[in-house]
């Protein structure tokens, strides 16, 4: 089935204690982005790679690092989590350029930083 | 820079009446606009987008360029349309921003029996 992973579903950790959220598609698309959901602001971009090795920020990428090694996976780091970076992710893939085909989402990853 | 805004939070409507969820862009360039859906605990969906001109669920859409407004339309509502809806900008041709999709905010729906 053709569809974007992410892992983990939930995660719940500290303040300042480095983690990784994976992401991975099996469509062969070009392009991979990573979305923050929070109540009333909408998805606001964080960032997102057009290919392998290109990689570009969003609307707010501070605090987060991507990396596009594979053309399959766009995991996202953040190196030191804070309480407000508490939020639902998504990932997401495009075929092309997202101007013509839009963005297919993941289930998303429910994070908590206390 | 491109923004959308989408001035509803909420929208209530009983089966069977119209709906008309709002949407406002601003972007200096040509933008492609899109409408999301998200259904309760389901992942985001791609509704329709205005470049191919489609009809998805009874849903319809008209860009209005000098009202800069993508306004999402059905003419008889139906529960399952109940979600939320998120209207969505990417800029045409945008070289270094050719992976940017900008959300609006989004309004929840909800359609009483």
């Amino acid at each position: 089935e053709a569809q974007v992973t992410q892992n983990p579903r939930y995660l719940i950790t500290v303040t300042g204690k480095k983690l990784t959220v994976t992401c991975s598609q099996n469509m062969n698309h070009e392009y991979m982005s990573w979305y923050r959901q929070d109540p009333g602001l909408g998805l606001r971009q964080i960032y997102y790679s057009m290919n392998v090795e290109v990689t570009d920020k969003g609307d707010v990428p501070e605090g987060y690092k991507v990396s596009r090694k594979e053309k399959r996976n766009f995991p996202l780091i953040l190196e030191s989590p804070s309480p407000n970076q508490t939020s639902l992710y998504f990932c997401a893939s495009s075929p092309r350029q997202p101007s013509y085909y839009g963005y297919t989402f993941g289930s998303g990853t429910r994070l908590t930083v206390v | 820079a491109q923004r959308v805004t989408q001035p509803e939070k909420l929208l209530s409507v009983f089966k069977g009446a119209p709906v008309e969820l709002k949407c406002n862009y601003s972007y200096s360039g040509s933008p492609e606009l899109f409408w999301y859906v998200q259904y309760s605990r389901q992942r985001l969906q791609l509704l329709l987008r205005h470049i191919s001109r489609e009809s998805i669920k009874g849903f319809t859409a008209d860009l209005n360029k000098g009202e800069t407004s993508f306004h999402l339309k059905k003419p008889f509502a139906q529960e399952e349309d109940s979600a939320m809806y998120y209207c969505a900008l990417s800029p045409l041709g945008g070289g270094t921003s050719y992976g940017k999709l900008t959300f609006g905010q989004g309004t929840i729906l909800t359609v009483h029996p």
